[in-house]
């Protein structure tokens, strides 16, 4: 399946530092997905992104997607220890719709105190 | 992740069994999903429900298979095809925003 390619896979920050993780495709995508998962657990379902340029803010989490919607990317201002885990892309075909949805790779963040 | 439940969260078989995952959810969801991890990789796709009596393959569906009898539960069985089965497997339900995961069953076959 088309996949979406995310750098980098690993990250280690020291706490307060900032942290970016990016997510590329080879084709246009019609959404982006961001899920974390922390250590131990389960990936949990933080937002989707559906417009060209679209940047979305959750707290200290930027998410943006591309003008050309083929890439993506997630930034954390002043990392804490609490974001340690690893950060998922993920793509479905259609916005909407109940379809096959694809994880990246991961970036696993790593923060020391 | 409070409305999908899998049972049990460990779990270790003897190899050449099969052996059957659950995975319920309450959450009205049309959509279910089964997912594979292993250590220190990303989620693969073995399995997905669109609607009742439905389902496709995902990128990894030999040696598995499901079945969706109600909306309410996808059971995935781990069959003795399986040639690398032991992995952390993660059930997901769907409302078309966004995938919201079950906590998961780690398997182990010895």
């Amino acid at each position: 399946g088309q996949q979406v390619m995310q750098i980098p896979q690993y990250q280690h920050v020291q706490e307060g530092e900032d942290f970016t993780t990016y997510c590329n495709s080879s084709t246009t995508l019609s959404n982006i997905q961001w899920y974390k998962q922390r250590p131990g657990g389960h990936p949990v379902f933080l937002i989707q992104l559906v417009k060209s340029g679209e940047v979305k803010k959750q707290k200290r989490l930027t998410f943006q997607f591309g003008e050309a919607k083929k890439n993506s990317s997630l930034h954390i201002t002043a990392t804490q220890t609490t974001d340690v885990g690893t950060y998922f892309c993920a793509r479905s075909p259609d916005s909407g719709g109940y379809q096959k949805v694809t994880f990246g790779t991961g970036t696993k963040l790593q923060v020391i105190p | 992740d409070g409305g999908i439940t899998q049972s049990p969260k460990y779990l270790f078989r003897k190899e050449g069994q099969n052996v059957t995952l659950s995975c319920e959810q309450n959450l009205n969801h049309d959509a279910m999903y089964w997912y594979r991890q292993d250590p220190g990789q990303g989620l693969r796709l073995i399995y997905y429900s669109q609607i009742v009596n439905d389902f496709q393959k995902g990128d990894i569906a030999e040696g598995y298979s499901v079945s969706r009898e109600k909306k309410e539960s996808f059971p995935l069985t781990v069959t003795s095809a399986q040639k690398n089965p032991t992995a952390f497997y993660l059930c997901a339900s769907s409302i078309g925003r966004g995938v919201f995961f079950g906590p998961g069953t780690r398997l182990t076959v010895l």
